[in-house]
């Protein structure tokens, strides 16, 4: 059973609108939550990171986090296709140092 | 202040090769961990260390060891090389480790022919 999981996509939205990705989780010890933006041939960028249930806000993106239902998701508002890339969610398994990614949304973004 | 700074940024090697990648983290990060992202997938959790100590290792052959040397940065190697051992290896620096948010560096892009 994957631990994180993440629909493939692509995911295509036009430009300026609000762009909806989604992240699920199978263990419910895990603490914190990252959102990583990587370029097609470039490593992983972190966006978002969040830890307590409900939205955290940063500019254009909003992370939102329940614990409950065992989901986190990355909202982009005003999608720009600059933010055309791939994804990834990422969490530590708890007890333990390491992290588990999901296989990343590929979000394209048209103008 | 500086990223995490990896080397070399490609590499080409021939099967029973051996490799060796290197990373710096970010000044004031104690912590290293290493992944490796084939196409398509999410990065898999080779190795972390903290302040010279492993504390975590994954799923990968003991063909992979690494080490972290008192000023933090961190060396992964990778011995009798498969063609399946052809990846983007990452390395990531983080102030714990523990919870705390995993900064990447660009990657070696190891190909093994």
């Amino acid at each position: 059973q994957k631990e994180v999981e993440q629909n493939s996509g692509p995911l295509s939205v036009p430009e300026g609108a609000i762009a909806s990705l989604n992240c699920t989780y199978s263990d419910r010890g895990s603490q914190s939550f990252f959102w990583y933006r990587q370029y097609s041939g470039k490593s992983p960028e972190l966006i978002m990171f969040i830890y307590s249930n409900g939205d955290k806000e940063d500019g254009r993106f909003t992370a939102q986090l329940n614990k409950a239902s065992q989901y986190v998701s990355l909202l982009i508002r005003d999608s720009q296709p600059s933010d055309s890339a791939t994804y990834l969610c990422a969490a530590p398994f708890s007890g333990t140092y390491k992290y588990i990614f999901g296989t990343g949304t590929r979000l394209k973004v048209l103008a | 202040d500086a990223g995490v700074t990896q080397s070399p940024t490609h590499l080409i090697k021939t099967r029973g090769q051996q490799v060796t990648l290197r990373c710096s983290p970010i000044s004031g990060h104690k912590s290293v961990s290493w992944y490796q992202q084939v196409l398509g997938q999410g990065p898999q959790f080779i190795f972390q260390y903290y302040e010279k100590e492993e504390r975590g290792r994954g799923n990968f052959p003991d063909r992979f060891s690494a080490r972290q040397f008192p000023n933090y940065s961190s060396e992964l190697n990778v011995n009798a090389l498969l063609l399946g051992d052809s990846a983007l290896y990452l390395c990531a620096s983080s102030l714990t480790g523990f919870y705390s948010p995993l900064h990447f560096g660009n990657g070696t892009r190891l190909t093994v022919t």
